[in-house]
Parts: structure tokens; sequence; C-alpha cells
């Protein structure tokens, strides 16, 4: 079974740092793109960052650009967003999901399945 | 401001069937493959439709997806109350370079 797990959230104050992870499992990790995707609380779905199989394409949302960084371990099975900069509004359940093309490049939007999330707060 | 654009809110009742729409342009809808995500409240969004009209693993066929121009549809029948939930299109971008998503809309089932 494919499962995806993250950790890393919590309340933080604005202008810090915070690093989120995913444990991936249930599949061969570097056969597939993995991205960040959140949710501010009441609020829609928003795409955060993407990387192909073996880091060497990365995307990023605007909101993000310059701030935030993903980066995998595929020896760990584990995907990060190292986020920096903080602001109030990167207030969001954040979610790992496993991109659902195979071959581990960018292009889509289809992501299957996810994890169930990590809370970060910012806030003074 | 979403990408694409969905309508906030549709119902009906058990039985019926209801449509949700999800608008977009040439550089995403136009020329890219369309996913719908259900995500029932306090859980992770699920991929319900993949490819415009491929439905995912264990996705009854009461669910259907189409394209047509710069817009996509999501068509559900036979209303079940276990069909309450948000649903989201998306879709990838070529202008922005990344994947975005409609608003979502609220079904509700009455």
């Amino acid at each position: 079974e494919v499962q995806l797990v993250e950790s890393g959230g919590g309340l933080v104050q604005p202008g810090r740092s915070l690093r989120l992870s995913c444990a991936a499992s249930g599949f061969t990790f570097d056969d597939y793109a993995m991205h960040w995707v959140r949710q501010a609380p009441g609020k829609g779905l928003e795409w955060v960052s993407g990387i192909n199989w073996n880091g060497g394409s990365t995307g990023y949302a605007d909101s993000v650009k310059g701030r935030f960084t993903i980066s995998r371990d595929n020896a760990k099975n584990s995907l990060y967003l190292q986020m920096t900069s903080l602001r109030a509004e990167d207030t969001a359940l954040y979610y790992c999901a496993k991109d659902v093309n195979y071959g581990g490049t960018l292009g889509v939007a289809g992501f299957d399945p996810w994890g169930q999330g990590t809370l970060v707060t910012v806030s003074s | 401001q979403s990408v694409l654009t969905q309508p906030p809110s549709a119902s009906g009742t058990p039985g019926q069937s209801v449509t949700i729409s999800c608008s977009g342009s040439g550089s995403n809808i136009g020329s890219h493959y369309v996913y719908w995500y259900q995500q029932i409240s306090g859980t992770a969004p699920k991929l319900l439709i993949y490819r415009i009209n491929q439905r995912s693993s264990g996705v009854p066929d009461r669910f259907s997806g189409s394209r047509s121009g710069t817009s996509a549809s999501l068509a559900i029948s036979g209303l079940r109350s276990e069909d309450e939930a948000d649903y989201f299109c998306a879709a990838w971008d070529d202008s922005l370079s990344g994947p975005v998503f409609g608003g979502g809309t609220k079904l509700s089932v009455l």
C-alpha cells in the first residue's frame, strides 16, 4: 500500500524557517515526481512545489519562489520542503503528494495519493 | 482568485444528477489533461478522475469527466449522501509552468 507521511509542521514566528518532511513507502520512490500542495484553513488547494525523480528539475508557485526549496533523498524515500522567511499567509495544511505519471517527470496536475498533511501555523 | 473557475456550490437530492463546471484557458485546460479531486470534510483530497475522463481505481461509474475546449465538467449521477464533499479541478498551466487548481465546489446532497 502506498503511504505518504508528513512531519515537521508546527507554530513558527513570521520570518523564521521550518523544514517539512514526507516519508514514502509502498512504491519505487525514484520512479515518480513528487509535490507539495497546501490548503489554508477553510480555503482551496494551492500547488506549492514539485520535483522530478532525481531532483534535477523543480518548480515553485510564484507565492513561494525564492523562499521555499524542495528536495528529495531517494536513498531514504523522503521528500522535503525547506521554508524560509515564513509569512502569515503561509499558514496552511501542507500535503505531500505523489505524481500520477510513471517516469518521474513534471508536467501534469495529477496527484495520487496524498498524505494526511502537516499543519504549519505562522504567527507571533 | 484561482486560475481555474468553478462554481462555489452545487446541490441535488439523492438519485439526481449534478454537473460541476471548471473553466480555464488555452494554456491549461485547452492543452493539458484535467484532473478532478474529491475532498470529504476533514480528510485529504482523493483523485477521482484523471486524464479528463478516466476514473481512478475504486471510483464508481456514477462519476464521469469531460472536456470541451477550455472548459471541463464533472458529472455525478445517482447522487448519494456520501458524495457530499468539496470537488476541485486541476490542470497543468504552461504560462505558470506548474499545476493550477479551481477554487473548489462544495456539493450538498439535500
